[in-house]
């Protein structure tokens, strides 16, 4: 089976509302690595978070290797937010990449 | 971090043709990797190039259709061969630091279209 399930696929708000994306994995991870992409546009790193909780201006990304969930929270959402955002768990194995596959979010005014 | 040009930006070919995507580290970088990604969809890793050595390819990418080139350790090129509209979509050009580096550097894309 998949060995990393991201959720929701999709999910419209409005602008305010606080987003929550969630990465479930089933194989040991050295660390998860979540990214933001625009509509047709290139992908950037938002956080490298091998456990525990990392924040970012308004983001939080939070990693639980026992529970084998890491999550993606937006706060009070803008319409700038809107775009794929894309976990990829990095294998403690061999450093290789195992990508989500992704939650389209649409944040409107 | 790491700066990746990517070039084209976009394309559109006719299919059986070639056409070659270029990326360029602003610095030296130990690995480079080629991903596709089809509309709206994940990405998937089609290869890793390392500096002087053949390209690691993954399933269902091979070496004659995408040849790869890692001349140094700042460029890298990807060739499409005989083109087919199945291959249209996005390609983008990535690296890290190091082996085991944390974050991951993305070109911009190259949106291709095979007619």
């Amino acid at each position: 089976g998949q060995q990393v399930q991201q959720s929701p696929a999709s999910l419209v708000l409005q602008e305010g509302e606080n987003a929550e994306l969630q990465c479930n994995f089933s194989t040991s991870l050295n660390s998860m690595q979540w990214f933001y992409q625009r509509p047709g546009g290139s992908l950037v790193s938002l956080f490298y978070n091998p456990s525990g909780t990392k924040h970012s201006g308004r983001l939080t990304s939070t990693t639980v290797i026992k529970e084998r969930r890491s999550s993606l929270h937006i706060s009070s959402s803008q319409t700038t937010d809107s775009g794929t955002y894309l976990c990829a768990l990095e294998r403690k194995s061999n450093y290789q990449l195992i990508w989500g596959s992704g939650t389209k979010l649409i944040i409107k005014p | 971090s790491v700066l990746l040009y990517q070039k084209p930006n976009r394309d559109i070919c006719q299919s059986g043709t070639s056409l070659k995507i270029q990326c360029v580290a602003d610095s030296q970088v130990v690995s480079m990797f080629w991903y596709q990604q089809f509309q709206e969809q994940s990405l998937m890793l089609m290869a890793t190039a390392n500096e002087g050595s053949e390209a690691t390819y993954e399933s269902g990418f091979t070496k004659d259709k995408f040849p790869i080139s890692r001349p140094n350790l700042t460029f890298s090129t990807l060739t499409v061969n005989n083109a087919r509209p199945g291959d249209s979509s996005i390609y983008f050009c990535s690296s890290r630091t190091g082996v085991s580096a944390e974050t991951l550097y993305f070109g911009s894309g190259t949106r291709l279209t095979v007619l």
